[in-house]
């Protein structure tokens, strides 16, 4: 089955850096990456998602970037505000027949002030 | 609200006990999921049913057994669980299996004594 690994496992910034969190996985039939942000006591909910037919997404001052040939993709976040802290989670899906999305173990991202 | 209630939001039981999770959705989505999110652990999928048919089942313990009358019902009953099936359990659905946005309920915190 479809392995993902997640990191960092946390992450500190101040207000204003980038943040980048980095994640591979190992079935190459995966052809959905979406990135979950869970707030501390709240539902996870996407932010950002790719498709394997794309190389790059941008919203805002969130992007995802994918390399299907190495098999990872990352999130990165400029300029960094308080209300981005948070865990968030990749996952990437689904595999050679199944349904399932896989998700990494999260990375807990703080912007300090 | 992202259209996905669950019921209810906190639960304590003993390990003798029978309980049930409910989950409902009011998006008109045909897929809906089990997840078990436990303290430094990825979010783990437990069952996927798509138009009411149960469609993958990762090796969860028949201490759990998911119920699914309808495309937007989804029940969760328990019996003689264990302590280390205390965490939170959150439903999510989505408009077709393992491809697309994955919208979650706020989740029932399990706690078994």
């Amino acid at each position: 089955g479809e392995n993902v690994e997640q990191h960092p496992s946390t992450l500190s910034v101040q207000e204003g850096d980038s943040a980048v969190i980095k994640c591979t996985y190992s079935d190459s039939a995966s052809n959905y990456f979406p990135w979950y942000k869970q707030e501390l006591g709240k539902r996870p909910q996407l932010i950002i998602d790719i498709r394997s037919n794309v190389g790059e997404k941008k919203d805002q001052r969130i992007a995802v970037t994918l390399n299907k040939t190495a098999k990872h993709f990352s999130l990165h976040i400029t300029e960094t505000q308080p209300e981005d802290s948070a865990v968030y989670f990749c996952a990437a899906g689904p595999g050679a027949g199944s349904y399932q999305l896989t998700f990494g173990k999260g990375t807990k991202l703080s912007v300090i002030p | 609200e992202t259209g996905v209630t669950q019921t209810p939001r906190h639960l304590v039981m003993g390990m003798t006990n029978k309980k049930s999770l409910k989950c409902e959705q009011h998006l008109g989505h045909n897929a809906m999921y089990w997840y078990k999110q436990s303290a430094k652990k990825p979010l783990e999928l437990m069952f996927v049913y798509s138009l009411e048919e149960r469609v993958e089942n990762n090796s969860v313990p028949s201490r759990f057994s998911p119920e699914c009358p309808n495309s937007s019902h989804l029940f969760l009953h328990l019996h003689t669980l264990q302590p280390e099936d205390s965490a939170l359990y959150l439903c999510a659905s989505s408009q077709s299996e393992g491809y697309t946005e994955a919208f979650f309920g706020q989740g029932t915190r399990l706690t078994v004594v």
